[in-house]
């Protein structure tokens, strides 16, 4: 069963604009993982939050982690057209040694 | 570095068939691990590795075998190929699993026919 289920499924915006896509997740974690994915290419880690945080900054990302609902947010501002992948967010699983990922937001980002 | 390698890129095999995916790093990480990815299904955990020597199973380990006899490969063999193993493969790696990043090879798209 998968951990992390990310919302939406898709999300079209045009280049400019702030896309935002959510992740909730069931049971407790103390860490929770954002990774993008071009089409046909491995995946590429973002960020890292941690439980104790509530709110973390990259770049142009911007994480919320509420342990309280069980759910993460991740904010891309000012979107281009590269930004257009897959996002997922991961959270640990098990003996903490394994990450659970969640079936993805398709961004895509228009020109 | 490298990074994570993984070959072969494409591959096409029939049902019955049996083949190894390969696996390396070059940044002297203890974890490895073996995913596959289905459409509308995110990534599963196939089998992981804790460092040479060490195995065990993830979320969905059945038809696949792993072994770990040194610290940078990890190769994930399909014992009888059939078509539900028809899949992207991602081999990935990290110092530890959790708090730390993972890396992640390129992919291996697997069609069994």
């Amino acid at each position: 069963s998968q951990q992390g289920e990310e919302d939406p499924q898709a999300l079209s915006i045009q280049e400019g604009e702030n896309a935002t896509m959510n992740c909730s997740y069931k049971t407790s974690i103390n860490n929770l993982q954002w990774y993008r994915q071009n089409s046909g290419r491995g995946l590429v880690h973002l960020i890292l939050i941690r439980s104790n945080e509530r709110e973390k900054h990259s770049g142009r990302l911007r994480v919320t982690l509420d342990t309280s609902k069980k759910s993460s947010s991740l904010l891309i501002t000012a979107s281009r057209a590269a930004d257009t992948a897959s996002y997922f967010c991961a959270t640990p699983r098990g003996s903490a040694r394994q990450l659970t990922f969640g079936s993805g937001t398709q961004l895509t980002v228009l020109p | 570095n490298a990074g994570v390698t993984q070959t072969p890129k494409f591959q096409v095999l029939k049902t019955g068939q049996s083949m190894t995916l390969q696996c390396a790093q070059d940044m002297n990480h203890e974890y490895m691990s073996w995913y596959r990815q289905d459409p509308g299904m995110g990534l599963r955990l196939i089998h992981y590795s804790v460092g040479a020597g060490i195995t065990d199973q993830g979320e969905v380990p059945n038809g696949y075998n792993v072994s770990r006899s040194t610290t940078e490969d990890f190769p994930l063999r399909l014992l009888s190929a059939a078509p539900s193993q028809t899949s992207v493969y991602f081999c990935a790696s990290s110092l530890e699993s959790s708090g730390n990043t993972i890396y992640f090879g390129e992919g291996s798209w697997l069609t069994v026919v």
